[in-house]
């Protein structure tokens, strides 16, 4: 299995301030079709994950255009320009490349 | 609008069974291979298996802690997704959710709790 790695995995930030995400996965993620199926998601505390970011770095509607995502091949990289009070939760990296789909440990993002 | 509706989650003793629903609704449910992926408390997530679209042949994969004890269908005229659980561990008790090949969205989850 693909083993997604990412770090940091706690982050303390001071709102307002930038934040970065590092997501390795054990494997390239180029499928043959060429595209690259890496997400990432977002959890909110007591909420369901939600999808952010698909195929590296297309952001989902509704979502505020300080998140980003970029990376290519077996390193990923999920930043926020400016950290605001409800992006406290935890962030997971996913690849869907191959089966099975896996998912990283998560990075849980709290305010400083 | 799309939406996920998960159900059936419930309290069950090891080795009992158990099968959950997903209602699906605002996609062409019978155009979408579908996943269950599950996240134990306090813990991360993880895949569980998908089932594809039938046009696509309709089979089932399965990651190896579940293999061979769950089993994953789907129901086209009801837009309904099934997962069948066999022989429950105690490493099985999670929040299972039900979702489109893509990832999103979400629905609220189910919670199974497998404890003697």
């Amino acid at each position: 299995d693909v083993v997604m790695t990412q770090s940091p995995l706690s982050l303390p930030v001071s709102l307002g301030q930038p934040a970065s995400i590092s997501c390795r996965s054990s494997q390239s993620l180029v499928h043959r079709s060429g595209n690259t199926y890496l997400n990432w998601f977002q959890q909110r505390p007591g909420q369901s994950p939600r999808r952010l970011i698909y195929m590296v770095s297309n952001r989902d509607s509704g979502v505020p255009d300080r998140f980003s995502g970029s990376g290519s091949g077996t390193d990923f990289t999920l930043k926020i320009s400016r950290v605001e009070a409800e992006d406290v939760g935890v962030y997971y990296c996913m690849q869907g490349t191959h089966w099975p789909k896996t998912f990283g440990q998560g990075t849980k993002v709290e305010i400083k | 609008e799309v939406q996920l509706v998960e159900s059936g989650g419930d309290l069950v003793k090891p080795g009992g069974s158990l099968t959950l629903s997903c209602a699906a609704s605002g996609f062409t449910f019978n155009n979408a291979w579908m996943n269950w992926v599950r996240q134990a408390p306090g813990k991360g997530l993880e895949w569980v298996g998908r089932i594809k679209s039938k046009s696509d042949g309709g089979t089932t994969d399965y990651v190896a802690p579940v293999k061979g004890r769950f089993t994953i269908s789907r129901d086209d005229s009801k837009s309904t997704l099934f997962l069948q659980m066999n022989n429950l561990k105690t490493e099985d008790t999670a929040v299972y959710y039900c979702l489109p090949d893509g990832g999103n969205p979400w629905g609220q989850g189910t919670l199974v709790t497998v404890s003697s």
